[in-house]
């Protein structure tokens, strides 16, 4: 079974316009973490936003943030205000299992959504 | 944030050659490295957990003779695709987490393009 399932291959939005990708994961650890990440076309892996599984309150950066549901087993990315920098691949992952120091568990990818914006 | 580096950025080999990547963290120790392979228009997958002094973890299916990792410090991890034939042409990218624990952040390198001919 998919751990991480993005069922979107490819979003259109118009510039300035705010954009959600979706993402539901499948686990039954109770802590794990929640990533997203920008590859554009250079092929470089950026990182967007962190969301624990404890943590109450949605994770915002910037622009981004995590519409974190948890019994719904998804935490999509919303893109507020997109630039035409914003065009590139995003990747939804996760990190099953507790973190602990000196060591760090693997994480799995989605599929991704390739994200394009129109001027 | 934490900066990871790549080594080559592309490489083109004969096939039956051996390729040697290498992954640097540049301002921060790194006990473990994640070596992933991308194939065109697809995901990441995890290959192997690299864990400085101390043998590699391959992940179901990744022929540990044929991808050899070796994490020679704490800042550098190499990966050498040993006697590369073509299907062995893939977009190969590490990353790593900043050392200390508490953190859920794993920096990627910018990734390494094998062609085999």
């Amino acid at each position: 079974a998919q751990k991480i399932t993005q069922t979107q291959p490819g979003m259109f939005v118009q510039e300035k316009e705010a954009v959600t990708l979706d993402c539901t994961y499948d686990t039954s650890d109770q802590s794990y973490g929640l990533f997203w990440y920008k590859q554009p076309s250079s092929g470089e892996m950026i990182f967007l936003i962190y969301q624990g599984s404890y943590d109450e309150q949605n994770a915002t950066e910037g622009r981004y943030s995590l519409n974190f549901q948890k019994a719904r087993k998804s935490a999509n990315l919303v893109i507020s205000a997109s630039q035409l920098g914003d065009s590139a691949m995003y990747f939804c992952a996760m990190r099953e299992g507790r973190q602990y120091s000196g060591g760090y568990q693997k994480v799995t990818f989605g599929t991704g959504t390739k994200l394009q914006v129109i001027p | 944030g934490a900066v990871v580096s790549q080594h080559p950025s592309w490489v083109i080999c004969k096939s039956g050659t051996s390729v040697k990547i290498e992954c640097r963290s540049l301002d921060f120790q790194a006990t473990t490295m994640f070596w992933y392979r991308q194939f065109p228009k697809q995901s990441l997958m995890l290959m192997a957990t690299s864990n400085e002094g101390s043998k590699a973890t391959y992940e179901q299916g990744v022929e540990k003779d044929k991808f050899l990792i070796n994490h020679a410090s704490l800042t550098l991890s190499t990966l050498t695709v040993t006697s590369a034939h073509p299907e062995d042409s893939s977009f190969y990218i590490c990353s790593a987490p900043p050392g200390g624990g508490g953190t859920d952040t794993q920096y990627f390198g910018p990734g390494t393009r094998l062609t085999v001919l």
